[in-house]
């Protein structure tokens, strides 16, 4: 069974730094894209970032250009995201998802609630 | 940035009616949209990927169609499990985006 498990989420204050890991099981790590999706309270969801399955090639939306870096360690099975300069419209839950190079998001992880405050 | 819109915001239906859900793109792209379900407290689930092809395990229930930047995804049956919210999803350009979401709720 494939599954995904976030950490690293949690109270940070605007302006500072969180990486969030995703442990992955269950299929060719290797082999598979990577992504975040974030979700605001009450609102939709919203893709962050992609990497390719052997790290190469990375995508990032434009809400987080420049501030959060993804990456991978395919030898560990697990992806990370790398969040500076954090700002209040940065808290959201967190879901690591397979996939989204050229495939569709899924399975997903339970996500990681990143709260961004003072 | 190709926007998806979907309507309605909120379905109201009971169960065993049909639900339809629409899923509108601002330019082709192609196949390559997918559709989720999300329950409340929990993370979203795959359901339909290129536009018609049900994920693993999914219900027969579920089924998705369109093309270019017209989509449906029917629900034939409510089950009282199929009460959530459901999203839109296309994968042809980059940023990756997501429709706004319908809430399917029991009328």
């Amino acid at each position: 069974e494939m599954q995904l498990l976030e950490s690293g989420g949690g109270l940070v204050q605007p302006g500072g730094s969180l990486r969030l890991s995703c442990a992955a099981s269950g299929f060719t790590f290797g082999n598979s894209a990577m992504t975040w999706v974030r979700q605001a309270p009450g609102k939709g969801l919203e893709w962050v970032s992609t990497i390719s399955g052997g790290g190469a090639a990375t995508f990032y939306a434009d809400a987080v250009k420049g501030r959060f870096t993804i990456s991978r360690d395919n030898s560990e099975n697990t992806q990370y995201l790398q969040m500076t300069s954090l700002r209040a419209e940065d808290t959201a839950i967190y879901y690591c998802a397979k996939g989204g190079h050229y495939s569709a998001f899924g399975p997903w992880g339970k996500g990681t609630l990143v709260t961004v405050s003072s | 940035e190709i926007v998806l819109t979907q309507s309605p915001a909120t379905l109201s239906l009971s169960p065993g009616e049909r639900a339809t859900l629409s899923c509108r793109a601002s330019q082709s792209i192609s196949s390559q949209l997918a559709w989720y379900q999300q329950k409340p407290g929990q993370a979203p689930r795959l359901l339909v990927y290129d536009a018609s092809n049900r994920a693993t395990g999914i219900p027969a229930r579920f089924s998705g169609s369109g093309s270019g930047t017209d989509f449906t995804l029917t629900i034939s049956s409510l089950e009282p499990e199929d009460f959530a919210v459901y999203y839109c999803q296309q994968r042809s350009n980059w940023p990756r985006t997501f429709g706004q979401g319908t809430k399917v709720e029991i009328k």
